[in-house]
């Protein structure tokens, strides 16, 4: 996961608290993005950013707020936390070298009490 | 809409068996992925097709893509423990290739 970190690793909210995640990349990439990914479903696409000061909903953006007012650096925020918002979250980036692909962070365990 | 479907969505295999994991999705697409995932671990990207009849292999895994089928196939052969991951299919929309849309992901557990 070189070259993308995720802040913090782990996490265990009570209902109704507010916690930022942070995305860093140190490589130069334009697209970022954050999913959740919960058992049986995939990897669900909250929100991303395709350029400094930008940024535009995915599938399921309800319940988060995001900023990338550097570009190296895609915050994803929850207001008030809910249990349903219990999941790992992964930030992404899209690399064109070797090959044009989406390159994940490590993760964000995020437990909702 | 683009969905992406995987079949099967858990796969239980004994070592040195042959198998197949199958990825479609429902519109046209510009390319194709596959990612594996290890247990609490992030996902590691394993295969890129671009094109129709593209066919990339990498030790025991082969896959392949479709387009006019919308379909493509993860082929394990003579399976090791070592393979026993989640794999994930990913697919970009045409036309907005700044975006991924996943499979729910293949359990592969290979026994001994």
């Amino acid at each position: 996961n070189a070259g993308v970190t995720q802040t913090p690793k782990f996490r265990v909210l009570k209902t109704g608290q507010s916690m930022t995640l942070l995305c860093a990349q140190d490589m130069n990439h334009e697209y970022m993005y954050w999913y959740r990914q919960d058992p049986g479903m995939g990897l669900r696409l909250i929100h991303y950013s395709v350029g400094e000061g930008t940024t535009a909903k995915g599938e399921v953006p309800d319940g988060y707020n995001v900023s990338r007012l550097k570009k190296q650096n895609f915050l994803l925020g929850l207001e008030s936390a809910a249990p349903s918002q219990t999941s790992v979250y992964f930030c992404a980036v899209w690399t064109r070298q070797p090959v044009y692909e989406q390159y994940f962070g490590p993760g964000t365990r995020l437990t909702v009490t | 809409e683009l969905k992406v479907e995987q079949n099967p969505l858990f796969l239980s295999m004994q070592e040195g068996k042959n198998y197949t994991i199958y990825c479609n999705y429902s519109t046209t697409s510009d390319r194709l992925y596959w990612y594996r995932q290890d247990p609490g671990k992030s996902l590691e990207s394993l295969f890129v097709l671009l094109s129709n009849g593209a066919v990339k292999q990498e030790g025991r895994l082969m896959a392949s893509l479709d387009t006019k089928a919308r379909l493509s196939t993860l082929h394990i052969t003579a399976a090791v423990h070592d393979l026993s991951a989640t794999y994930f299919c990913a697919v970009t929309p045409q036309g907005g290739s700044e975006k991924l849309v996943f499979g729910k992901g293949t359990k592969l557990t290979v026994n001994p």
